[in-house]
Formats: C-alpha cells, sequence, structure tokens
C-alpha cells in the first residue's frame, strides 16, 4: 500500500530546541516537498528536492534545514533560528499523476 | 514568480444553492488542482486539470480551466452540508524542471442548513 509517512502527528518544541520531523514514502517518487499551514492561510513551501543529496529552498526556508539522502525520506529539522514555528506541516511527493500528501505533523512550541 | 489567486475566501452557501469559487494565476502553467481540507486534516485531491478548456465533475462539484485567462473555477451545485470545508487551488509552476506547486490562500465553505 504505497504512500507517505510522516511522524510524529503532534510534536511540542521548547523554545530553543531543534526538532526533526520525519517524512517517509514508498511511492518511488523522485519529488518530495515541505510546506506549512498556519491557521486560515494558505500552504507556503519550505524546502524541495527533485533528486537524492539535491534541495532548493522555496519560499519561506528561513530557520528550516533539510536533507534527502534516501530517496525515500526528507526530513525537516526545525532549528531555534525558525522563532514562529507553531504550525501545520505537511510533506508531499510529485509523481506522473500530480502530488501526494502525507497526514501531516503539527508542531506546537510550549 | 507565480501567484494565485482564490475568491471569496469566505463562502457561507444554503444548502440547494449553486455557487462558483474562482481561481486566478499569473503566468502559464503546466498543471492546476483543487484540492479539499476538512479541518485539522491533510488535503484531499479532488481534481486535476491538465489543458485549455478541461472540465472534470466528480458529484456536485464542477471544475473548469481556461488558460488563455488563466483562470479555474470550480461549481458547486444544489450545496449540502457534506461539502463544508476548505478548498484550495494550486498551481503547478516550473522553473526549469523543478516543480513546485503554489497554493491560493484557500476558500472556506460552510453550508447552511
Amino acid at each position: 500500500d504505497g504512500g507517505i509517512t510522516q511522524s510524529p502527528k503532534y510534536l511540542f518544541r521548547k523554545e530553543g530546541q531543534n526538532v526533526t520531523l520525519s517524512c517517509e514514502q514508498n511511492l518511488n517518487h523522485d519529488a518530495m516537498y515541505w510546506y506549512r499551514q498556519d491557521p486560515g492561510q494558505g500552504l507556503r513551501l519550505i524546502y524541495y528536492s527533485q533528486i537524492v543529496n539535491d534541495f532548493q529552498k522555496g519560499d519561506i526556508a528561513e530557520g528550516y534545514s533539510v536533507s534527502r539522502e534516501k530517496k525515500e525520506s526528507f526530513p525537516l529539522t526545525v532549528t531555534s533560528a525558525q522563532k514562529n514555528p507553531t504550525a501545520f506541516y505537511l510533506c508531499a511527493t510529485r509523481g506522473l499523476y500530480g502530488y501526494t500528501f502525507g497526514s501531516g505533523t503539527r508542531l506546537t512550541v510550549v | 514568480e507565480l501567484k494565485v489567486e482564490q475568491n471569496p475566501l469566505f463562502l457561507s452557501m444554503q444548502e440547494g444553492k449553486n455557487y462558483t469559487i474562482y481561481c486566478n494565476y499569473s503566468t502559464t502553467s503546466d498543471r492546476l488542482y483543487w484540492y479539499r481540507q476538512d479541518p485539522g486534516k491533510s488535503l484531499e485531491s479532488l481534481f486535476v486539470l491538465l489543458s485549455n478548456g478541461a472540465v472534470k465533475q466528480e458529484g456536485r462539484l464542477m471544475a473548469s480551466l481556461d488558460t488563455k485567462a488563466r483562470l479555474s473555477t470550480l461549481h458547486i451545485t444544489a450545496a449540502v452540508h457534506d461539502l463544508s470545508a476548505t478548498y484550495f487551488c494550486a498551481v503547478d509552476g516550473s522553473g526549469g524542471s523543478n516543480y513546485k506547486l503554489t497554493f491560493g490562500k484557500g476558500t472556506l465553505l460552510t453550508v447552511n442548513p
């Protein structure tokens, strides 16, 4: 059963702490994306990767970092430099017929 | 830079009525998508529109694409409460081979009995 697995579903971050959100896919898609959604807002692109070992900044990359060491995995680290990280984070892949989205991680600063 | 504008942002309808959501985008694009999002959930794909004049229908929803006007519409026919959700259009833009999806701000649809 192909799809995208995001974990954890809920994540709490203390001030000054780095946290990493996991995104794993078994769709064999080359392209992977991270989007951020704030309440009542659309989705904004953080980072994306078209192939392994390569990634590009999106519109709001500051305070975030990514890696793409394997085709299946595209983890997102929210660093302490991200001053307002509370949001809903969605991972996506792009295949021949369009985009597939994970179920999301809700990150809250405590 | 690709920009996507949706309107209205908020839509309150009575059951049984018809309405249209509009999506304008600023540059040429390969594909346009419509998604539905329920509160606290991920995105559910509704339609993918690939070419000028494309029209797709699923139940009470119909989407169309006019690439010359850079306009897509999502038409709701005889609304029912179950259609209450947020609807997003998104445009697949490419800088060379780097495809990425740019979203509108979404339309929060509330269907009242």
